[in-house]
């Protein structure tokens, strides 16, 4: 069954913990990212990548930081930088390219910074 | 960058009737406009999308419609149902794509 994957779907920390969320696709997809989702705002571009060891800084990219080491993953770390980090954090992905747009979204992430 | 604005933020509508949601945005370069429908707890879906060289596509309920001159695009949604109730994210692609704030669609039975 093809998709994408986040884990965990829900997560707690304490402030000044950084904190990994993961992101696995088996849709043999290039280009992956992370939107943050908060009330009113929409999707927030944190990070993009168009191919595996490669990624761009998005909208957000403060105090986040993402490696793209294989071409199924990419997981976001929250860090204690974030000064707002309590947020629902979505992982995409899409075939790349210039022509092609369609977003796969995985379930979410949603995190809580006690 | 690309800055996609989104009106309104919440529409109600009685079953049947139709809504429209209205984005602008504002990179003449930007080529690609999709729709996304978000369900209440679940992920956001592709639900209709149209290109730049297009001026309105339509699948069954649901038609988009694109004035590259104004800068502006819609999606409208006929003889709407209960399952449409939704929170739906408009879009456009230059460079990266770049969603609206979202419009909370009701629809009240």
């Amino acid at each position: 069954d093809g998709g994408i994957t986040q884990s965990p779907k829900y997560l707690f920390r304490k402030e000044g913990q950084n904190v990994t969320l993961s992101c696995e696709q088996n849709l043999n997809h290039d280009a992956m990212y992370w939107y943050r989702q908060d009330p009113g705002q929409g999707l927030r571009l944190i990070y993009y990548s168009q191919i595996v060891n490669d990624f761009q800084k998005g909208d957000i990219a403060e105090g986040y930081s993402v490696s793209r080491e294989k071409k199924e993953s990419f997981p976001l770390t929250v860090t204690s930088a974030q000064k707002n980090p309590t947020a629902f954090y979505l992982c995409a992905s899409s075939m790349g390219g210039r022509n092609t747009g369609e977003l796969f979204f995985g379930e979410g992430s949603r995190l809580t910074v006690l | 960058g690309e800055n996609v604005e989104q009106h309104p933020s919440t529409l109600s509508v009685q079953e049947g009737d139709s809504a429209v949601i209205k984005c602008t945005y504002s990179d003449s370069a930007s080529n690609y406009f999709p729709w996304y429908k978000q369900e209440l707890g679940k992920r956001p879906q592709l639900i209709i999308d149209i290109r730049s060289n297009v001026g309105e596509k339509k699948d069954q309920r649901i038609a988009v419609t694109l004035n590259k001159t104004a800068k502006h695009f819609s999606l409208h949604i006929t003889e709407t149902q209960p399952e449409d109730s939704a929170v739906y994210f408009c879009a456009a692609k230059g460079e990266k794509l770049t969603f609206g704030t979202g419009t909370r669609l009701t629809i009240i039975p």
